[in-house]
């Protein structure tokens, strides 16, 4: 099946920096979608992105469409302690095929 | 308010006996899907379902039985659960098409003994 490597597994961050992870696929995506999953929670859509360059903004948050189309990117900035939680990234290669999920980020803010 | 409803959200039982994990979802979307979640993992789809009566095996779908007779509901079916299966399982629905765009319910917390 798929093979959709994200990094890293898990950040132990202060308040205030900022944040980086990434999701890299064997195989070419048309899409890449970022999900946060907090604590007793499910997986909640913080971004999408559907073109190879693709930059797109949610607050504090950034993500990028690899121009390879087999990465993606999410940044974080000026991390806050309810950024706490699992990031998953997930792929989907041709529309309206199956997504593929990373395996998690999970980020732990200090205040 | 649109969502995605599991039931129960919490189950212990024991093995062999079987059981069975409600999903609702209020959108009419086409597409709903069962995934599990594991500790360094992320998540894996068991069963997935593009229309009513129409239903596909994902990853892993070992020890799992799904039905779609009507287009709000997809439940997950263990017939004979084992602790291989203690996980945590999540529904998820989408439009379906061009935008698969997920939403998923709050999860099901599974402990087999």
């Amino acid at each position: 099946g798929q093979q959709l490597n994200q990094s890293p597994q898990s950040m132990f961050i202060q308040e205030g920096e900022d944040v980086s992870m990434n999701c890299t696929s064997s195989s070419i995506f048309n899409t890449w979608l970022w999900y946060k999953q907090d604590p007793g929670e499910g997986p909640v859509l913080l971004i999408a992105l559907y073109k190879a360059g693709e930059l797109t903004s949610n607050g504090r948050l950034t993500a990028q469409f690899g121009i390879t189309r087999k990465d993606s990117f999410l940044n974080i900035s000026a991390s806050i302690p309810s950024d706490v939680g699992i990031y998953f990234c997930a792929g989907q290669e041709t529309s309206g095929s199956r997504l593929t999920f990373g395996e998690g980020t999970q980020l732990t803010v200090n205040p | 308010e649109a969502q995605v409803t599991q039931n129960p959200r919490y189950l212990i039982t024991v093995t062999g006996k079987k059981l069975t994990v409600t999903c609702s979802q209020n959108m009419n979307h086409e597409y709903m899907s069962w995934y599990r979640q594991d500790p360094g993992l992320g998540l894996r789809q068991i069963y997935y379902s593009m229309n009513v009566e129409v239903t596909d095996k994902g990853d892993v779908p070992e020890g799992y039985k799904v039905s779609r007779k009507e287009k709000r509901n997809f439940p997950l079916i263990l017939e004979s659960p084992s602790p291989n299966q203690t996980s945590l399982y999540f529904c998820a629905s989408s439009p379906g098409g061009l935008e698969n765009i997920q939403y998923f319910g709050a999860g099901t917390r599974l402990s087999v003994l």
